[in-house]
């Protein structure tokens, strides 16, 4: 059971912008930032974003996040079939005093 | 840019032991955090063990507490991970995480390409 719970699949069609919802609780996404990452099939996972909306070098602006309160989004405008990836948020844990992990998001392109 | 390497997985009998190991190059291991994170065939990621970045602190993720040992040697820039009392359900790629902090607490920003780890008799 993970700590912060995420929808297990969501889907779009090119072009199409989606978003995929991350909540946790007061002593993580809602006293700290959320971070998130793609993971390709077959592949390590990739850093997405971090403190809640910021993209490390080289991502694409297509990707971007969000937070309010004990709840963050992932949004991808533009969607493209090489988008099609399992998503997963990622906070700070004050009591746990450690990352704590979404389950996962399964992004399909329709 | 920083290279995380893993190795020491393979295939063992439940109740046996591994030890895998994480090599880092192209920044300074002793300044970051790192994690094992593992994930089961067809799963999500399940964070596993973090140590601090000098080693002073070790948390466990209660389905491997007392079994899994995670240590680093920062003169070597390797990070560790002593398996015992293997199970079947350990089944997994295990990978590598720094912990950046100049991105943010808990920001991940590199990874090890995993090392896979299979538990059967």
């Amino acid at each position: 059971q993970s700590v912060l719970t995420q929808p297990p699949s969501a889907s779009g069609t090119p072009g199409q912008r989606v978003t995929i919802s991350c909540s946790g609780s007061s002593s993580n996404i809602g006293s700290n930032t959320v971070n998130w990452y793609q993971q390709l099939p077959g592949t390590a996972p990739k850093f997405l974003i971090y403190s809640n909306n910021q993209r490390p070098s080289g991502v694409p602006d297509r990707f971007s996040g969000s937070k309010s309160g004990a709840s963050a989004s992932l949004a991808i405008s533009g969607l493209q079939s090489e988008d099609e990836a399992d998503y997963y948020c990622t906070a700070w844990d004050d009591s746990l005093n450690r990352v704590v992990f979404g389950g996962g998001t399964k992004l399909t392109v329709l | 840019q920083v290279q995380l390497v893993e190795s020491g997985g393979g295939v063992v009998q439940p109740g046996r032991s591994l030890r895998l190991s994480c090599a880092a190059s192209g920044s300074t291991f002793s300044n970051y955090g790192m994690y094992w994170v593992r994930q089961a065939p067809g799963k999500g990621l399940e964070w596993v063990a973090v140590i601090w970045y000098d080693g002073s602190n070790k948390y466990y993720a209660d389905s491997v507490k007392g079994r899994v040992t995670i240590s680093r040697d920062n003169s070597k820039n390797t990070l560790y991970l002593q398996m015992d009392s293997l199970r079947t359900e350990d089944t997994a790629v295990y990978y590598c995480a720094r912990d950046n902090w100049s991105y943010a607490r808990g920001a991940l920003d590199s990874w090890g390409q995993g090392t896979l780890v299979t538990v059967s008799s």
